[in-house]
């Protein structure tokens, strides 16, 4: 069973850093790409960031970003301890909301899902 | 306001069969790529309920399908059941970016 499970969320002033972890299980962490997807409160889904690559150890990784996050955020993975990242640097309070954390599904990039989600982490922007 | 276009509410009674649209343009949907279906019942995490346009995980039920034409796609439930109520959003791919619709709120009357 594929588990997702994502920590480091918390309450962080405006122009604060904070970096979220997401511990995965279940299945070959190194051979799927992986994606954040942020929901803020009552609103719908908003997708983050992408991070590609397959393989084991090192291997040349692709990133992906929002243009709302770009520059501000950095997606990143460590294959052997099966943990995915985001760095999220120079926050606002439009930042705030529940960050996921997911395993893509799919043959192509263009054509990737989100197969499997965690149950989330807030993230509260605010002085 | 988000690149895929869904109706803000659905409303349906039990056993009935409700549609929602997901319109795109022809820079997603519409330069030919696939279209996800996600369903998010109260208070939890969403999860994937239809991939690749029409197929299905295991697990859900084959009361859900869908389906893509043109510029756009449909997610269809028939026997509408209480379980049912939940947000519902379709996602594509636009220019390097994934992009969702803005959700729709499906109620079980």
């Amino acid at each position: 069973e594929v588990r997702l499970l994502e920590s480091g969320g918390g309450l962080v002033q405006p122009g604060g850093s904070l970096r979220l972890s997401c511990a995965a299980s279940g299945f070959t962490f190194g051979n799927y790409a992986m994606s954040w997807v942020r929901q803020a409160p009552g609103k719908g889904l908003d997708w983050v960031s992408d991070i590609y690559g397959r393989g084991v150890s090192t291997y040349y990784v692709s990133t992906y970003y929002a243009e709302s996050v770009k520059g501000r955020f950095t997606i990143s993975r460590e294959n052997p301890k099966n943990t995915l990242y985001l760095q999220m640097n120079s926050l606002r309070a439009e930042d705030t909301a529940v960050y996921y954390c997911l395993k893509l599904g799919g043959l192509q990039p263009g054509n990737y899902y989100f197969a499997s989600w965690g149950q989330g982490t807030l993230v509260t922007v605010s002085s | 306001q988000s690149v895929l276009t869904q109706p803000p509410s659905v409303s349906g009674a039990p056993g009935q069969r409700v549609t929602i649209s997901c319109t795109g343009s022809s820079s997603n949907i519409g330069a030919g790529y696939d279209v996800h279906w996600y369903q998010q019942l109260p208070g939890t995490a969403p999860k994937l309920l239809i991939y690749d346009n029409s197929n299905r995980p295991s697990g859900v039920p084959d009361r859900f399908s869908g389906s893509k034409s043109g510029t756009s796609a449909s997610l269809a439930i028939t026997g509408l059941q209480a379980e049912d109520e939940a947000d519902y959003y379709c996602q594509s791919y636009d220019s390097s970016l994934r992009v969702f619709g803005g959700g729709t709120k499906l109620t079980v009357l």
